[in-house]
């Protein structure tokens, strides 16, 4: 699957509770990306990041933080979470060394905040 | 604010006929339009793009047709397939070079019947 994992694949928290989603890719690419996918919404851009310890915000970034301290791991994080935050994340990777630069998608997480 | 409308939300074909998903975006700045095709449990995964230099890329089955004076472009599969039910989302993005951040449309639920 494109070389990119997520853990975990499902996960059911409560309001309030702090949330971690991971992402690892196996072949140190520059570019990572957190998405949420909503109904009626399509995917939308959560952080993403160029670099190690380089993230940006993205289109939905708020109640949201992410962290990267190696180049093959992302990780997402939902300090307090909401029920406005249950959806389906996906995590993504470029490699940036073409320009169309494709993005490559994880089999993403389903989150479910009650 | 939806920077890239789609349309229609879900569509029905018959085998062998021709589906069409329609996109339509606001911003000009936008010169990179991939389509993406996400079977159901998995994370999208690119189908095909253009670039506005060109109105018309055609890759097997698949065919963008681009319009940029009236910023819109569509997706059309020829000879549909009941292997081709999927959901299909339109993206943009204002440059398709590395940390490219991808504008998505709603998606549309395409079914192909026997």
């Amino acid at each position: 699957d494109a070389g990119i994992t997520q853990s975990p694949r499902h996960k059911v928290t409560e309001t309030g509770t702090p949330v971690t989603l991971r992402c690892h890719q196996t072949e140190n690419h520059r570019y990572m990306y957190w998405y949420r996918q909503d109904p009626g919404h399509g995917l939308r851009l959560i952080h993403y990041s160029y670099g190690v310890k380089d993230t940006d915000k993205g289109e939905v970034s708020d109640g949201y933080s992410v962290s990267r301290s190696k180049t093959e791991d992302f990780l997402l994080t939902l300090e307090s979470a909401t029920s406005s935050q249950t959806s389906v994340y996906f995590c993504a990777y470029s490699k940036g060394t073409s320009s169309p630069d494709t993005q490559y998608f994880g089999p993403g997480t389903r989150l479910t905040v009650l | 604010q939806q920077q890239v409308k789609q349309s229609p939300q879900s569509l029905i074909v018959q085998k062998g006929g021709i589906s069409i998903i329609n996109c339509a975006y606001e911003n000009t700045a936008f010169d990179y339009f991939p389509w993406y095709q996400q079977f159901p449990g998995k994370g999208p995964a690119l189908l095909i793009a253009i670039r506005p230099d060109v109105s018309e890329k055609k890759e097997g089955r698949f065919t963008i047709s681009f319009n940029k004076s009236a910023k819109q472009f569509s997706l059309h599969i020829m000879d549909s397939q009941p292997g081709d039910s999927a959901t299909y989302f339109c993206a943009a993005s204002i440059h398709g070079g590395g940390g490219n951040k991808l504008t998505f449309g709603t998606g549309t639920q395409l079914k192909v019947e026997l």
